[in-house]
């Protein structure tokens, strides 16, 4: 059935150093994927996306790798940052499905000063 | 920040009690969905609204039910709470619906049941 997981629960870096999120979805399906931030207390924030057809998109110290082949996302932060500290979910759409976001557990990244 | 607002900001309820949670969209966005988010864990799909319409739904119970308004701003109404209703409800809207594009989130509603 549809899932989106994700590898670690919790990830701890140096500020500086680079940090690497990753998620396994299930659904060969998907076409559609979403990165989102959540700080406590917030909702959670758009960081970036990509779609089925692409397997890397670039934003600002961030960068999503996408491989259809093993249905594995990753997120990729340079220079991590104090701020960058929150909970990083992966998401999926389905295509053909309503457009409703599929959330795995989430990935609490600890950014150590 | 995304545009989209939620009231009110905190909630508490006793168990049975009623209650309606208000969203705005972002502007020029004429999708919103509305997910339930407990505590440590991702945000679940409750259901989709697009020109007034419920255009889908996730596993929920028919006493969370919703409303768009022509100014695509939404409710969303959960009946005879329950102690597990507890969560942060999120509304996200986004401009194409039933297709792959962006949503935007809003801060969300504690709500609290007691």
């Amino acid at each position: 059935g549809e899932s989106v997981g994700l590898h670690l629960p919790t990830l701890s870096v140096q500020e500086g150093d680079n940090s690497i999120i990753n998620c396994a979805y299930s659904n060969s399906a998907s076409d559609y994927f979403i990165w989102y931030k959540q700080e406590s207390g917030k909702g959670p924030q758009f960081i970036i996306d990509i779609r089925s057809n692409m397997d890397k998109r670039q934003g600002q110290r961030v960068t999503v790798l996408l491989s259809k082949t093993v249905k594995h996302l990753s997120l990729q932060i340079a220079a991590t940052q104090p701020g960058d500290s929150a909970v990083y979910f992966c998401a999926e759409i389905n295509g053909g499905s309503q457009g409703n976001l599929i959330f795995g557990k989430g990935t609490k990244l600890s950014v150590k000063p | 920040e995304t545009g989209v607002t939620q009231s009110p900001t905190h909630l508490i309820k006793t168990r049975g009690q009623q209650v309606t949670l208000r969203c705005s969209s972002q502007s020029g966005h004429n999708t919103v969905s509305w997910y339930q988010q407990a505590l440590g864990q991702g945000p679940q799909f409750i259901f989709q609204y697009y020109r007034e319409e419920e255009n889908g739904r996730g596993n929920f119970p028919p006493r969370f039910s919703g409303l768009q308004f022509p100014n695509y701003s939404s409710e969303l109404n959960v009946n005879a709470l329950e102690l597990d209703d507890s969560a942060l409800y999120l509304c996200a809207s986004s401009l194409i619906s039933g297709g792959a594009d962006t949503q935007y989130f809003g801060p969300g509603t504690r709500l609290t049941v007691l």
